[in-house]
């Protein structure tokens, strides 16, 4: 079963715009993680943000967490054709079994040159 | 590269076929994770061991089994393959059962 759902299910921008995809979930977490995907490709970790954070950067990263809200956003800025990819939210239980860490569908975000 | 090593990158087998999927984890990392990716289903969660023992079940299957040797390498067993079973078989390894994942170039699976 999945825990996040990320939103949009796919986003297509230009180059230079930003990118915001949100992921929102339904347990009390650990922590958040988000990882980009290319085609066919493995996962590759982006960013971790634990949930006594709110917000983290880095590089051309930010991720939020609100963890009242259940939710978490990725915003890539000043995006690049190089940034097409699928990106997904993963988050890790508090409870007694949190070693499974588990992901949602994706946002496949197309970024033309 | 992500230091995680999947064999084989392609497996085309029958129905009712048995494969054996094996991952070297990253070096010095003590967990490894199995992961099953298909079109429908996502990203769906099967099992992880944490040094040599199981830590955590997730929607595997009976058909299927893992294990993670001494040496830390693991290999996932799937029998009485099923055309549902056609996918990307991922392993990620991680430092601590708390850490990020580093994830393997994974194995596709193609039952016909």
């Amino acid at each position: 079963s999945q825990q996040g759902e990320e939103d949009p299910q796919a986003l297509s921008i230009q180059e230079g715009e930003n990118a915001t995809m949100n992921c929102s979930y339904k347990t009390s977490i650990n922590n958040l993680q988000w990882y980009r995907q290319n085609s066919g490709r493995g996962l590759v970790h982006l960013i971790l943000i634990r949930s006594n954070e709110r917000e983290k950067h880095s590089g051309r990263l930010r991720v939020t967490l609100d963890t009242s809200k259940k939710s978490s956003s990725l915003l890539i800025t000043a995006s690049r054709a190089a940034d097409t990819a699928s990106y997904f939210c993963a988050t890790r239980d508090s409870g007694g079994s949190n070693y499974k860490l588990t992901f949602g569908k994706g946002t496949l975000l197309t970024v033309n040159p | 590269d992500s230091g995680v090593t999947q064999t084989p990158k392609h497996l085309i087998t029958a129905t009712g076929q048995r494969v054996t999927l094996r991952c070297s984890p990253r070096s010095g990392d003590l967990s490894v994770y199995w992961y099953q990716q298909s079109l429908d289903q996502g990203l769906q969660f099967l099992i992880q061991y944490y040094n040599g023992e199981e830590r955590a079940k997730g929607n595997i299957l009976e058909r299927f089994s893992a294990q993670q040797f001494p040496d830390l390498h693991s290999e996932l067993n799937l029998s009485s393959l099923e055309l549902g079973d056609s996918a990307l078989y991922f392993c990620a390894s991680s430092t601590y059962s708390n850490s990020p994942l580093h994830f393997g170039n994974g194995t596709r699976l193609t039952v016909t």
